[in-house]
């Protein structure tokens, strides 16, 4: 079974930038999440969805995050525009919508630097 | 809303030795338990998962849940350089998951 799919495994871009981040759940799931992560902050919460609906947009994301969920298979996250204190690793995870038992399965995740 | 605390936040150990990591929860919203673990360059994924009070064994592997004191630990016996990872503990409730800052071990041969 293929698990979730990252793309693309690193990205370097300058302050100002767009990037365009993207992700295919595991195959049937229903529940998926963007999450970044650095040392300090640990995993944040940036968007979940449900069934392709936005549920949870992150809070303090909002601003220059955009994460879409264009079918049930795959989603990008758009920073726009990138500023230096994005550089982090961007984790997708799915999980099978009915079963709130928090499993959640993970891609390797999208490191980013913004120089 | 709910926050996860972490300790230690790094720990070295070495080969053989008994391990044990520990989370509190700030408050009971949350309905299952679970670690993770991330080896450097590699997702998360789920390690062990736990939902009433009690401890679980898999291997080497024990979880422990108070719900009471909302404390939440993993311990690790026969530790193992392969071992060395970081782990996050993590609450659910509903579709809502919180992690921890996470634990970052490494097993000395």
């Amino acid at each position: 079974d293929a698990g979730v799919t990252q793309t693309p495994r690193h990205e370097v871009a300058e302050k100002g930038q767009t990037i365009i981040l993207k992700c295919e759940p595991v195959s049937g799931h229903n529940d998926l999440f963007w999450y970044r992560q650095t040392k300090i902050q640990g995993l944040e919460l940036l968007s979940y969805f449900r069934s392709k609906s936005l549920m949870e947009d992150g809070g303090a994301f909002k601003d220059r995050f955009k994460a879409e969920m264009l079918n049930s298979s795959f989603s990008t996250l758009k920073i726009q525009p990138t500023e230096p204190k994005d550089s982090a690793v961007y984790l997708c995870a799915s999980s099978l919508t009915g079963r709130d038992t928090g499993q959640l399965y993970f891609g390797e995740g999208s490191k980013l630097t913004v120089l | 809303q709910q926050n996860v605390q972490q300790s230690p936040e790094s720990l070295i150990v070495p080969e053989g030795a008994r391990t044990s990591l520990n989370c509190t929860f700030s408050d009971s919203a949350s309905q299952y338990f679970w670690w993770y673990r991330q080896h450097s360059g590699k997702a998360p994924k789920a390690l062990m998962s736990i939902f009433s009070n009690g401890e679980k064994e898999e291997g080497r592997f024990t979880i422990h849940l108070n719900k009471a004191s909302l404390h939440f630990s993993l311990h690790i016996r026969d530790s193992q350089p392969s071992d060395s990872a970081l782990y996050l503990c993590a609450g659910t409730g509903g579709y809502k998951v919180v992690f921890g800052s996470g634990t970052r071990l490494l097993v000395s041969p």
